[in-house]
C-alpha cells in the first residue's frame, strides 16, 4: 500500500531553470493537493484539484502549474525558479476528510 | 477567510511533564479540526481530529476538545516522552482544502 508517492526527495536547481515534482497515490482519491512549507509557516497550499482534468489554485500559486490527466498522477511544475521557491514541497490526496500527505521534496534554488 | 493561529515555539520539556499547545481559529461555518504530527524528516501524520463542537480527539495519548464558544482546539499530554519530540500542526478543513497553523516545535528531554 503505496499511498503518496513524491518524487524526487531531493532537488538542487539554479536560477531559472525548470523543473516537475511528481506526485503518485494509489488509493483512487480525487481531491489531490501540493503545498509548501517554509520554516514557522505551516503549510500553504499551492494548488489544487478535485478530480482529472479539474485543477484551481490555492493561496500561493504564482510560479507554478500542475495537471490532473489522470487520477493517480498530479505533477507541478516549476517554469523559472527563483530563490523564493525554495521550500519543502508535499503533495497529499484526500477522501472526504481522510487526508494523505507524501514524504515530502526538499528543493533549493540557488 | 479560514484562518489557525496556534502557540509559537519552541517548546522544550523534561519527560513525563505536561503539554500543552494553544490553536485557535477563524473559519466559516463548522469546520473539522485536526492535529498533525511531523517528525524529524518526515511527512505529515494525522495526530487526531474533531468533527463538530464538544467531540474530543484523542491517540497516543494526546487529547484535544472542539471549543466552538472559544473557537479554540487545544492538544494536551499528560505525560510526554522523548519520542514525542516533533512539530505539532493544528489545522482545520473548509470546502475540502487544509489550512494549518504555523507549527509548533516541542523538545521533550530525557
Amino acid at each position: 500500500n503505496a499511498g503518496v508517492t513524491q518524487t524526487p526527495k531531493f532537488r538542487i536547481l539554479k536560477i531559472g531553470q525548470s523543473m516537475t515534482l511528481q506526485c503518485t497515490q494509489d488509493m483512487n482519491h480525487n481531491y489531490m493537493y501540493w503545498y509548501r512549507q517554509d520554516p514557522g509557516m505551516g503549510l500553504k497550499l499551492i494548488y489544487y484539484s478535485v478530480g482529472a482534468g479539474i485543477t484551481d489554485k490555492g493561496e500561493v500559486p504564482n510560479g507554478y502549474n500542475v495537471s490532473r490527466s489522470t487520477t493517480e498522477d498530479f505533477p507541478l511544475r516549476l517554469e523559472l525558479a527563483a530563490p523564493s521557491q525554495t521550500s519543502v514541497y508535499f503533495c497529499a490526496s484526500s477522501y472526504q476528510e481522510g487526508y494523505t500527505f507524501g514524504s515530502g521534496t526538499r528543493l533549493t534554488v540557488v | 477567510g479560514n484562518s489557525v493561529t496556534q502557540m509559537e515555539g519552541p517548546v522544550t520539556l523534561s519527560e513525563e511533564a505536561f503539554l500543552t499547545i494553544n490553536c485557535t481559529y477563524t473559519a466559516t461555518g463548522y469546520p473539522s479540526l485536526f492535529w498533525y504530527v511531523q517528525y524529524p524528516g518526515e511527512g505529515l501524520q494525522l495526530l487526531l481530529k474533531a468533527t463538530k463542537a464538544d467531540d474530543k480527539g484523542s491517540n497516543k495519548g494526546f487529547e484535544a476538545t472542539y471549543r466552538k464558544e472559544t473557537t479554540s482546539f487545544h492538544l494536551e499530554k499528560g505525560s510526554v516522552q522523548v519520542s514525542d519530540s516533533a512539530v505539532y500542526f493544528c489545522a482545520l478543513v473548509n470546502d475540502y482544502k487544509l489550512s494549518f497553523g504555523a507549527g509548533t516545535t516541542v523538545t521533550v528531554r530525557a
